[in-house]
């Protein structure tokens, strides 16, 4: 799976958009961009995931360049409830061929949005 | 909305002793994994299985670990004798079957493991 490159910490204040980039210049054909986040020790959650479109649901947008070497993981309105570490994986995606195709996690980025 | 279940929410023990972490994964799920988090560190793969059998595992996952689904329901990681290097927080994790566009991973709350 392709590595990823994130900065380890960013503020944002709340009510603002907070816009996580990533770098995956290695990225290949195949693969998918996922984000997930922790709050604190909890389990990572899963957030939103794409191969070459840019992609929305109801927790973040997901920008994704043309030549897919990097992504931008936008959350709309920051609310301290979204203050986590948030993690860009690179990986091709899971398939019901069996393969059980596991997630690696690096360190992250530390957002911590600011009243 | 399904969630992947864990339990005991925090245990403490001796080293050298044997350790059961549970974890109930989302019903219709066919994937399961073990992650684990010390403390201030990354999460870490240990162990994914698949089909009644292990499907990977890492340089972690040695012969003092073990996993089983042992009723169609639970899938239970065990330490056979636990160091104090094993003082984590233990993530289980499972997903459904799908198409190449899925592989969300849904997590447990985590399971604190504290090694005296």
């Amino acid at each position: 799976d392709a590595k990823t490159t994130q900065p380890p910490s960013m503020d944002c204040a709340e009510g603002r958009a907070a816009n996580l980039p990533c770098n995956h210049s290695t990225i290949s054909g195949n693969e998918y961009v996922y984000w997930y986040r922790q709050i604190h020790s909890q389990g990572p959650q899963y957030i939103i995931h794409g191969l070459k479109n840019n992609e929305t649901n109801e927790m973040a947008s997901l920008i994704i360049t043309e030549d897919r070497k990097s992504s931008t993981l936008i959350l709309p309105h920051a609310t301290l409830r979204d203050t986590a570490v948030y993690y860009c994986i690179v990986r091709v995606a899971g398939s019901s061929s069996g393969s059980a195709r596991q997630l690696t996690f690096g360190s992250g980025t530390q957002l911590t949005v600011l009243p | 909305e399904p969630e992947v279940t864990q339990t005991p929410s925090h245990q403490v023990t001796q080293m050298g002793q044997e350790v059961i972490l549970r974890c109930v994964p989302i019903s219709n799920h066919l994937y399961f994994y073990w992650y684990r988090q010390i403390l201030g560190q990354k999460v870490e793969f240990l162990v994914s299985f698949y089909n009644n059998e292990i499907s990977e595992k890492s340089e972690i996952f040695d012969d003092q670990f073990s996993v089983e689904r042992p009723d169609g329901s639970n899938f239970t990681l065990k330490i056979r004798s636990t160091k104090l290097e094993d003082s984590a927080m233990y993530f289980c994790a499972s997903r459904g079957a799908g198409g190449p566009n899925t592989g969300e991973l849904f997590f447990g709350e985590g399971s604190r493991l504290t090694v005296l």
